[in-house]
């Protein structure tokens, strides 16, 4: 079985400041881990992935996710955040493992707002 | 690039009437194709997936039906809309084991 915890219904942060979704993940086998962004009304847009290597991975408008094995957890983050980040952000597990399924659970997903 | 057509962007339908949603997909062969439902503006739940032409997996059981009739085409359809039908219908793509990786702009249908 495979869960995703997005515990944040909505963050809120300054343009400028650092911003952090958070993500925890439950999977019985190797997670890969992504994340999405919705805008209103359009469809999710890929933003980035964990499959294996550098905890750290790096995606699309500056957004980077940091995997944590011991704390099940792909949160996203951006240095600096922009207005125009102010969207639906959603997280998505599924088990990497042989074998395993390739249809990945999302998240209730994080509304993002960025205040002026 | 990849890119996923949806229509009708919009749809208002009385209880009982049929449905039918459509989705193409261009700029790929042979990929994954996928049907969420989107509740409220939030979480996604997965309706239909399908890994070829004529292979419909469905995961959730209700009177949502899909069809692949080409490698590119998947249809969303119903004989009688419910009023529970009611949500925004999202189209995706992916490639082999991978993810989804490209959603269509959804159809946001209303149930009356």
């Amino acid at each position: 079985a495979q869960s995703v915890a997005q515990p944040e219904d909505q963050v809120n942060v300054a343009e400028g400041n650092p911003l952090t979704v958070k993500c925890t993940y439950s999977v019985s086998g190797n997670p890969y881990l992504f994340w999405y962004v919705q805008y209103p009304n359009r469809g999710l847009q890929f933003l980035l992935k964990y499959i294996t290597g550098d905890n750290l991975v790096k995606g699309s408008y500056g957004f980077e996710a940091e995997f944590n094995k011991s704390q099940t957890s792909f949160h996203l983050k951006k240095p600096s955040a922009l207005v125009s980040d102010s969207a639906l952000y959603f997280c998505a597990v599924r088990d990497g493992t042989s074998g395993g399924s390739y249809i990945p659970t999302f998240g209730r997903g994080t509304s993002l707002i960025v205040h002026p | 690039s990849q890119t996923i057509h949806q229509w009708p962007a919009t749809l208002v339908q009385p209880v009982g009437s049929p449905l039918s949603l459509e989705c193409t997909v261009e700029g790929t062969s042979n990929p994954n194709l996928y049907w969420y439902r989107q509740a409220a503006g939030r979480g996604l739940q997965l309706l239909f997936y399908s890994v070829g032409i004529g292979q419909i997996s469905s995961e959730v059981p209700q009177n949502l039906s899909a069809s692949r009739p080409q490698d590119r085409q998947f249809i969303l359809s119903s004989k009688k809309l419910l009023l529970s039908d009611s949500g925004f219908y999202l189209c995706a793509s992916g490639q082999g084991t991978g993810q989804p990786q490209h959603f269509g702009d959804g159809t946001r249908l209303s149930i009356l």
